[in-house]
């Protein structure tokens, strides 16, 4: 089955501080994606990236950047310059291809809430 | 032009009533998906729908019921509620398979008393 772990529940910061959020996952598939979602406060889910298991090129968006190792199963998440928009949980999400292709859902952990004082 | 929409946003209703929740794309895509948030804000897969053929129900009690009419539309309908199924209930679609992104509608807050 498979598994992703947010271990931190909760982080706070002040505004313009550097964060990391850990994400570890466990997989049987050899081919799978991963993605993190963000939660503002106001509830919806935005899709922030995608990355698939052959691609361990970290990404960097702005101010955000992915470090994806496929020897630690891990697929991290770091914020530069924290603002306080950046406010919101955070989803680490795992899917694969162990039902043969289909519609799989996507299997979350359980979140990190960062919370950016100003 | 919401890409994702659902309706509708709060639901409160009481125990032992059935309910439904419509959730509507269109963006195009293949295969739609329901899933509940719980109070710990726990994201867990309930059902998946490819070109309207059920793919997942991931042990989900028979109360719920998904049904899609076609590929833009997928409805939710909950049969005699429970306390327990108040949540936070996330329609999301994608291209093909879970492996390309999900976009999520902006969820239904259902209170069941």
């Amino acid at each position: 089955a498979q598994k992703v772990t947010q271990a931190q529940t909760e982080i706070s910061v002040v505004e313009k501080e550097d964060v990391t959020l850990d994400c570890v996952y466990e997989t049987r598939d050899t081919t799978y994606y991963l993605f993190w979602y963000k939660q503002p406060p106001s509830g919806e889910l935005v899709f922030l990236i995608r990355r698939n298991s052959f691609d361990e090129q970290n990404e960097i968006s702005g101010r955000y950047s992915w470090n994806f190792q496929k020897s630690t199963s891990s697929f991290n998440f770091t914020i530069t310059a924290s603002q306080v928009v950046d406010s919101a949980v955070y989803f680490c999400a795992l899917s694969g291809t162990h039902s043969g292709g289909g519609a799989d859902g996507l299997t979350f952990g359980k979140g990190t809430h960062l919370i950016i004082q100003p | 032009d919401t890409a994702v929409s659902q309706t509708p946003k709060y639901l409160v209703t009481q125990m032992g009533n059935d309910k439904s929740i419509k959730c509507e794309q269109n963006l195009g895509h293949d295969t739609m998906y329901w899933y509940k948030q719980d109070s710990k804000k726990f994201l867990k897969i309930m059902f998946s729908y490819n070109n309207k053929e059920l793919i997942i129900n991931e042990t989900v009690p028979n109360r719920f019921s998904p049904k899609s009419p076609d590929k833009a539309h997928l409805n939710l309908h909950i049969n005699s509620l429970e306390l327990g199924d108040s949540a936070v209930y996330f329609c999301a679609s994608s291209r093909l398979t879970a492996n390309y992104e999900q976009y999520f509608g902006p969820g239904t807050r259902l209170t069941v008393t």
